[in-house]
């Protein structure tokens, strides 16, 4: 089945013990990107990649990392999670050009 | 920044009726496309249009785009209580092949 997976579905940790949220599709996409959801806010996009060793910023990449060694794999690093980025998650993959696939989401709180 | 916003914020209509939301954008784009959300699950793809494209359909939905007025539409005809969701205009940019969300309407369809 084509999807985007997500792990983990929640997560609570306190402030400043690092994390990794990955995210993984199996449809051999190119482009891969990460949003956080908050109330009123819609969906934010932090980071995205066009292929592997490609990542760029997007409209939220402070205190975030990325990396994209593989295609399918693309995970979220928080070096030293804040309680600002208690939030809803998305990792996205699609073709250029094309739809995206989301994952299902990874609730964070940071306390 | 945000590159789309959808009109209105929130629309409560009754079962069998029509329910119409708007989407405003700012820059040159490749292709619109719409999301559904239902609540804090992942956004699942509805429609795209390209920007040479007028309109498109897909069962009960119908979008439009007007590229001299930068907006789209996003018809859903003889709405289901099952139609209740948020619904997010996202575009993408003719400078990359990053995708730009709005902030989303909600939509509530009352049986």
């Amino acid at each position: 089945e084509a999807q985007v997976t997500q792990n983990p579905r929640y997560l609570i940790t306190v402030t400043g013990k690092k994390l990794t949220v990955t995210c993984s599709q199996n449809m051999n996409h190119e482009y891969m990107s990460w949003y956080r959801q908050d109330p009123g806010l819609g969906l934010r996009q932090i980071y995205y990649s066009m292929n592997v060793e490609v990542t760029d910023k997007g409209d939220v990449p402070e205190g975030y990392k990325v990396s994209r060694k593989e295609k399918r794999n693309f995970p979220l690093i928080l070096e030293s999670p804040s309680p600002n980025q208690t939030s809803l998650y998305f990792c996205a993959s699609s073709l250029f050009g094309q739809e995206q696939f989301f994952g299902p989401g990874t609730r964070l709180t940071v306390l | 920044s945000q590159q789309g916003e959808e009109d209105p914020q929130a629309l409560s209509i009754q079962e069998g009726e029509n329910a119409t939301m708007n989407c405003s954008y700012k820059t040159s784009i490749n292709n619109l496309q719409w999301y559904r959300q239902n609540s804090g699950r992942g956004l699942v793809h509805l429609i795209l249009i390209r920007s040479n494209e007028r309109e498109k359909h897909s069962g009960r939905l119908r979008v439009t785009l007007d590229t001299s007025k930068k907006s789209s539409s996003l018809l859903i005809t003889a709405s289901r209580a099952a139609d209740t969701a948020s619904y997010f205009c996202a575009t993408e940019e003719t400078s990359g092949s990053r995708l730009t969300f709005g902030e989303g309407t909600q939509l509530t369809v009352n049986p």
